[in-house]
């Protein structure tokens, strides 16, 4: 157990429609990540908060990405007016030392 | 920018075989290295890691070392088991995306036949 859950873990959508997704760490940690994990290729870093704060975004956070984490502790990533590009498994992680441990991911699927 | 490179899968042995899973980076200034593997159905998990160079990171039977003259980090079991078959993303922090964001290679699959 990594000490972090995601929900969903599955999400069927129609192109054009909005999906969140939330990212829940067992326990406190200052920094929380997002990568997106295509198929057959390892994750891609797409976001980092520090506490409540985003302070990194990648260039594949396009403007219909956003993503918040309001009391420092859970965090949503929403992806609005979906496309079929956006199929991937959305994974989260926290930090413990240098270390980082992911949830078991959201698997979208967009049609 | 920093970047991982691994060898293409899938990769198919027999049990008990010897196994190597070539890693590779790019990377400015001194990244710590991981191996993490992700069991059909189940969600990424840490297998190893080195944070300096030289040290040997091991569990379960794998090891990997740290090279800083060849900027590897090489995955390798001396006899694998069917219960070892999954995908093995090698990754690097310390000088990624994101105050020690990860960056992956893509993977490689590992199959283990009886």
């Amino acid at each position: 157990d990594t000490g972090v859950s995601q929900d969903p873990r599955h999400k069927i959508t129609k192109r054009g429609q909005n999906v969140t997704f939330r990212c829940d760490p067992i326990s406190e940690h200052n920094r929380l990540y997002w990568y997106r994990q295509t198929l057959g290729q390892g994750p891609e870093f797409l976001t980092y908060f520090q506490n409540e704060a985003q302070l990194e975004k990648s260039r594949l956070l396009s403007d219909r990405f956003s993503a918040e984490r309001p009391k420092g502790s859970f965090s949503t990533l929403e992806i609005q007016r979906t496309e079929q590009g956006d199929s991937a498994m959305y994974l989260c992680a926290t930090p413990r030392g240098e270390t980082q441990y992911f949830g078991p991911g959201t698997r979208l699927l967009v049609l | 920018g920093d970047s991982v490179t691994q060898m293409e899968g899938p990769v198919t042995l027999s049990e008990e075989a010897f196994l190597t899973i070539n890693c590779t980076y790019t990377a400015t200034g001194y990244p710590s290295l991981f191996w993490y593997v992700q069991y059909p159905g189940e969600g990424l998990q840490l297998l190893l890691k080195a944070t300096k160079a030289d040290d040997k990171g091991s569990n379960k039977g794998f090891e990997a070392t740290y090279r800083k003259e060849t900027t590897s980090f090489h995955l390798e079991k001396g006899s694998v088991q069917v219960s070892d078959s999954a995908v093995y993303f090698c990754a690097l922090s310390g000088s990624g995306g994101g105050a020690d964001g990860l960056t992956f290679g893509k993977g490689t699959h590992l199959i283990i036949q009886p």
